[in-house]
Protein backbone atom coordinates (compact mmCIF):
# COMPACT_ATOMS: atom_id res chain seq x y z
CA UNK A 1 0.00 0.00 0.00
CA UNK A 2 0.77 3.66 -0.09
CA UNK A 3 1.24 5.94 2.85
CA UNK A 4 1.52 9.55 2.90
CA UNK A 5 2.19 12.28 5.10
CA UNK A 6 1.88 15.67 5.54
CA UNK A 7 0.57 18.51 7.90
CA UNK A 8 -2.93 19.52 8.15
CA UNK A 9 -2.26 23.36 8.20
CA UNK A 10 -0.05 25.91 7.92
CA UNK A 11 0.06 29.76 8.51
CA UNK A 12 2.19 32.43 7.08
CA UNK A 13 2.32 36.22 6.27
CA UNK A 14 2.56 37.94 2.98
CA UNK A 15 5.67 38.11 1.24
CA UNK A 16 7.21 35.17 3.45
CA UNK A 17 8.22 31.61 2.65
CA UNK A 18 6.80 28.17 3.97
CA UNK A 19 7.72 25.13 3.52
CA UNK A 20 5.60 22.20 3.31
CA UNK A 21 6.73 18.47 4.27
CA UNK A 22 5.75 15.74 2.65
CA UNK A 23 6.48 11.72 3.82
CA UNK A 24 5.62 8.92 1.93
CA UNK A 25 5.80 4.82 1.76
CA UNK A 26 4.98 3.01 -1.35
CA UNK A 27 6.19 0.31 -3.30
CA UNK A 28 7.47 0.91 -6.66
CA UNK A 29 7.85 4.34 -6.34
CA UNK A 30 8.06 6.61 -10.04
CA UNK A 31 7.54 9.83 -8.43
CA UNK A 32 5.89 12.29 -6.65
CA UNK A 33 3.53 15.36 -7.40
CA UNK A 34 2.03 18.65 -5.84
CA UNK A 35 -1.18 19.69 -6.75
CA UNK A 36 -2.71 23.23 -5.43
CA UNK A 37 -6.62 23.09 -4.43
CA UNK A 38 -8.31 26.16 -3.67
CA UNK A 39 -11.67 25.90 -1.92
CA UNK A 40 -14.19 24.31 -3.72
CA UNK A 41 -12.17 23.86 -6.80
CA UNK A 42 -10.42 21.33 -8.85
CA UNK A 43 -6.70 20.67 -8.28
CA UNK A 44 -3.89 21.83 -10.30
CA UNK A 45 -0.64 20.58 -11.30
CA UNK A 46 2.42 22.59 -9.42
CA UNK A 47 5.46 20.07 -9.97
CA UNK A 48 6.48 16.11 -10.45
CA UNK A 49 9.57 14.95 -9.33
CA UNK A 50 10.64 11.55 -10.46
CA UNK A 51 14.90 12.28 -9.36
CA UNK A 52 16.39 13.48 -6.31
CA UNK A 53 16.71 17.57 -5.84
CA UNK A 54 15.58 20.57 -6.18
CA UNK A 55 13.13 22.01 -9.03
CA UNK A 56 12.26 25.70 -9.27
CA UNK A 57 9.59 27.31 -11.21
CA UNK A 58 9.10 30.74 -10.38
CA UNK A 59 8.15 30.97 -6.66
CA UNK A 60 7.41 27.75 -6.01
CA UNK A 61 10.23 24.72 -5.63
CA UNK A 62 10.20 21.15 -5.30
CA UNK A 63 12.56 19.13 -3.47
CA UNK A 64 12.64 15.21 -3.70
CA UNK A 65 14.86 12.51 -1.92
CA UNK A 66 14.02 9.06 -3.17
CA UNK A 67 15.96 7.42 -0.39
CA UNK A 68 14.45 9.28 2.49
CA UNK A 69 10.90 8.84 1.01
CA UNK A 70 10.51 12.73 1.57
CA UNK A 71 9.72 16.05 -0.79
CA UNK A 72 8.67 19.69 0.18
CA UNK A 73 7.42 22.32 -1.70
CA UNK A 74 8.53 25.84 -0.96
CA UNK A 75 6.53 28.62 -1.87
CA UNK A 76 8.09 32.21 -1.58
CA UNK A 77 6.94 35.51 -1.72
CA UNK A 78 4.00 34.52 -0.33
CA UNK A 79 0.56 36.09 -1.58
CA UNK A 80 -2.75 36.34 -1.04
CA UNK A 81 -3.91 34.36 -3.47
CA UNK A 82 -1.71 31.46 -2.37
CA UNK A 83 -4.27 30.39 0.49
CA UNK A 84 -5.32 26.96 -0.42
CA UNK A 85 -4.78 23.64 0.13
CA UNK A 86 -1.64 21.74 -1.21
CA UNK A 87 -1.87 17.87 -1.79
CA UNK A 88 0.97 16.11 -2.32
CA UNK A 89 0.91 12.55 -4.20
CA UNK A 90 3.03 9.68 -4.72
CA UNK A 91 2.72 7.65 -7.83
CA UNK A 92 3.56 4.03 -8.70
CA UNK A 93 2.75 2.45 -12.11
CA UNK A 94 -0.87 1.77 -11.01
CA UNK A 95 -1.96 3.83 -8.54
CA UNK A 96 -1.76 7.75 -7.81
CA UNK A 97 -2.25 7.80 -3.78
CA UNK A 98 -2.89 11.39 -2.83
CA UNK A 99 -1.83 13.03 0.79
CA UNK A 100 -4.77 14.44 2.72
CA UNK A 101 -3.94 17.99 1.90
CA UNK A 102 -1.82 20.56 4.01
CA UNK A 103 -4.18 24.04 3.90
CA UNK A 104 -1.71 26.96 3.92
CA UNK A 105 -3.67 30.14 5.09
CA UNK A 106 -1.27 33.57 4.32
CA UNK A 107 -1.80 36.65 6.32
CA UNK A 108 -1.63 40.13 5.44
CA UNK B 1 -9.93 26.29 -17.58
CA UNK B 2 -8.32 23.11 -17.53
CA UNK B 3 -10.35 22.04 -21.22
CA UNK B 4 -12.07 19.15 -18.84
CA UNK B 5 -15.91 19.15 -18.66
CA UNK B 6 -17.83 17.76 -16.38
CA UNK B 7 -21.65 17.26 -15.76
CA UNK B 8 -24.01 17.79 -14.08
CA UNK B 9 -22.16 20.35 -11.45
CA UNK B 10 -24.66 19.31 -9.09
CA UNK B 11 -26.74 16.00 -8.31
CA UNK B 12 -28.65 15.54 -4.96
CA UNK B 13 -30.66 11.78 -4.64
CA UNK B 14 -31.57 9.65 -2.28
CA UNK B 15 -30.48 6.60 -0.78
CA UNK B 16 -30.99 3.36 -3.01
CA UNK B 17 -30.34 5.22 -6.64
CA UNK B 18 -28.28 5.63 -8.96
CA UNK B 19 -26.34 8.17 -10.97
CA UNK B 20 -24.40 8.43 -13.67
CA UNK B 21 -21.41 11.08 -14.15
CA UNK B 22 -20.29 12.76 -17.22
CA UNK B 23 -16.53 13.64 -18.40
CA UNK B 24 -15.19 14.66 -21.05
CA UNK B 25 -11.59 15.19 -21.16
CA UNK B 26 -9.12 17.81 -22.96
CA UNK B 27 -8.72 17.61 -26.68
CA UNK B 28 -6.27 15.07 -27.48
CA UNK B 29 -6.22 13.46 -24.24
CA UNK B 30 -6.93 9.53 -23.88
CA UNK B 31 -6.41 8.56 -20.37
CA UNK B 32 -9.25 9.53 -18.29
CA UNK B 33 -9.18 9.18 -14.45
CA UNK B 34 -11.80 9.78 -11.68
CA UNK B 35 -11.57 10.34 -8.12
CA UNK B 36 -13.40 10.83 -5.52
CA UNK B 37 -13.15 13.88 -2.48
CA UNK B 38 -14.58 13.84 0.69
CA UNK B 39 -13.65 15.54 3.66
CA UNK B 40 -13.12 12.79 6.09
CA UNK B 41 -11.49 10.69 3.22
CA UNK B 42 -9.41 13.47 0.86
CA UNK B 43 -9.03 13.06 -2.83
CA UNK B 44 -9.02 9.38 -3.47
CA UNK B 45 -8.18 7.56 -6.99
CA UNK B 46 -11.05 5.11 -8.16
CA UNK B 47 -9.96 4.31 -11.78
CA UNK B 48 -8.35 5.01 -15.21
CA UNK B 49 -8.99 4.43 -18.52
CA UNK B 50 -6.73 4.99 -21.88
CA UNK B 51 -8.39 4.98 -25.22
CA UNK B 52 -11.00 2.46 -24.19
CA UNK B 53 -9.39 0.35 -21.97
CA UNK B 54 -9.25 0.07 -18.09
CA UNK B 55 -5.51 0.78 -17.40
CA UNK B 56 -5.47 1.12 -13.56
CA UNK B 57 -7.65 0.42 -10.75
CA UNK B 58 -7.66 2.47 -7.28
CA UNK B 59 -10.25 2.21 -4.36
CA UNK B 60 -13.63 1.94 -6.52
CA UNK B 61 -16.13 0.12 -4.69
CA UNK B 62 -17.96 -3.20 -6.55
CA UNK B 63 -21.19 -0.48 -6.34
CA UNK B 64 -19.36 2.08 -8.89
CA UNK B 65 -18.42 1.38 -12.34
CA UNK B 66 -16.78 3.02 -15.24
CA UNK B 67 -16.29 3.38 -18.84
CA UNK B 68 -14.50 5.35 -21.66
CA UNK B 69 -16.46 5.45 -24.62
CA UNK B 70 -15.13 5.42 -28.51
CA UNK B 71 -15.18 9.26 -28.36
CA UNK B 72 -13.00 9.30 -25.29
CA UNK B 73 -15.96 10.68 -23.20
CA UNK B 74 -16.34 8.98 -19.78
CA UNK B 75 -19.07 7.87 -17.12
CA UNK B 76 -18.70 6.82 -13.59
CA UNK B 77 -22.34 5.08 -12.48
CA UNK B 78 -22.74 4.90 -8.68
CA UNK B 79 -25.35 2.46 -7.95
CA UNK B 80 -26.77 1.09 -4.23
CA UNK B 81 -26.13 5.26 -3.21
CA UNK B 82 -25.64 5.59 0.76
CA UNK B 83 -24.91 8.73 2.57
CA UNK B 84 -21.09 7.82 2.40
CA UNK B 85 -20.76 8.43 -1.21
CA UNK B 86 -21.85 11.90 -0.73
CA UNK B 87 -18.77 13.91 -2.06
CA UNK B 88 -16.95 15.88 -4.86
CA UNK B 89 -15.99 13.45 -8.03
CA UNK B 90 -13.30 15.04 -9.94
CA UNK B 91 -12.05 13.65 -13.66
CA UNK B 92 -9.32 14.42 -14.72
CA UNK B 93 -7.42 14.00 -18.23
CA UNK B 94 -3.78 13.08 -19.49
CA UNK B 95 -1.95 12.91 -23.15
CA UNK B 96 -0.10 9.90 -21.25
CA UNK B 97 -0.53 6.42 -20.95
CA UNK B 98 1.38 5.77 -17.04
CA UNK B 99 -0.53 7.26 -14.31
CA UNK B 100 2.36 9.34 -13.56
CA UNK B 101 1.74 11.99 -15.74
CA UNK B 102 0.54 15.65 -15.11
CA UNK B 103 -3.24 15.60 -14.81
CA UNK B 104 -5.63 18.34 -15.28
CA UNK B 105 -8.52 17.99 -13.65
CA UNK B 106 -12.11 19.10 -14.64
CA UNK B 107 -14.49 21.30 -12.15
CA UNK B 108 -15.96 18.15 -10.24
CA UNK B 109 -19.80 16.95 -9.57
CA UNK B 110 -20.68 17.30 -6.21
CA UNK B 111 -22.89 14.47 -5.50
CA UNK B 112 -25.32 14.46 -2.26
CA UNK B 113 -26.98 11.74 -0.82
CA UNK B 114 -30.37 12.19 1.14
Amino acid sequence: GQNIDQPTEMTATEGAIVQINCTYQTSGFNGLFWYQQHAGEAPTFLSYNVLDGLEEKGRFSSFLSRSKGYSYLLLKELQMKDSASYLCAACNDYKLSFGAGTTVTVRA
Amino acid sequence: DSGVTQTPKHLITATGQRVTLRCSPRSGDLSVYWYQQSLDQGLQFLIQYYNGEERAKGNILERFSAQQFPDLHSELNLSSLELGDSALYFCASSVERDICGEQYFGPGTRLTVT
